[in-house]
């Protein structure tokens, strides 16, 4: 089955920039998106169709696509950033969805 | 005010059913694509199941095919998960999801804050 691999963790201190990879072999056809989830929350959309940010979304979070990698860069990371991330797609069918493996981005 | 919200969840014993809901509220539901995500204890997001606007496109997860029954009821704004032999592994957090696409993959805009289920003996 399809998956999208991402790094485990990111370690970032206030003010630096952030970028969490998502690698899957039908990036180049599909968008990817990317999502937010603090503990105890469900998960918030925070980038769609690879780069566009949603209303609401602070100006610092955007992506970005090349090939079969899309990344989700956070600039000026925040204390408020520290969450898990997952980057989501679908396979190249366009039928099965797919979430990444996720990554925890801890603010030090 | 956009909102799904998730209910039905509970502690079953392995083999046993569980019939979940999530109700919409603040949209057009019929416009919408609709899905499933699961998250086991301390575990990713996963994808379970997808219907289309008009319920007659359905898609499945390896894991849950064969066994899961995705359906909607439009006079009732509501979305139905019908879980059958169900699995230790399938403990988890069950979130209803609105996907904002129609016809092709698009984002999951809007979910609700989920139902836990549990699988044990």
């Amino acid at each position: 089955s399809y998956e999208l691999t991402q790094p485990p963790s990111v370690s970032v201190s206030p003010g630096q920039t952030a970028r969490i990879t998502c690698s899957g072999d039908a990036l180049p056809k599909q968008y990817a998106y990317w999502y937010q989830q603090k503990p105890g929350q469900a998960p918030v959309l925070v980038i769609y169709k690879d780069s566009e940010r949603p209303s609401g979304i602070p100006e610092r979070f955007s992506g970005s696509s090349s090939g079969t990698t899309v990344t989700l860069t956070i600039s000026g990371v925040q204390a408020e950033d520290e969450a898990d991330y997952y980057c989501q797609s679908a396979d190249s069918s366009g039928t099965s969805r797919v979430f990444g493996t996720g990554t925890k981005v801890t603010v030090l | 005010e956009v909102q799904l919200v998730e209910s039905g969840g509970g502690l079953v014993q392995p083999g046993g059913s569980l019939r979940l809901s999530c109700v919409a509220s603040g949209f057009i539901f019929s416009s919408y694509e609709m899905n499933w995500v699961r998250q086991a204890p301390g575990k990713g997001l996963e994808w379970v199941s997808y219907i289309s606007g008009g319920g007659n496109t359905i898609y499945y997860a390896d894991s849950v095919k064969g066994r899961f029954t995705i359906s909607r009821d439009y006079a009732k704004n509501s979305l139905s998960l019908q879980m059958n032999s169900l699995r230790v592994e399938d403990t988890a957090l069950y979130y209803c999801a609105r996907e904002g696409g129609v016809g092709e993959p698009d984002a999951f805009d809007v979910w609700g804050q989920g139902t836990l289920v549990t699988v044990s003996s």
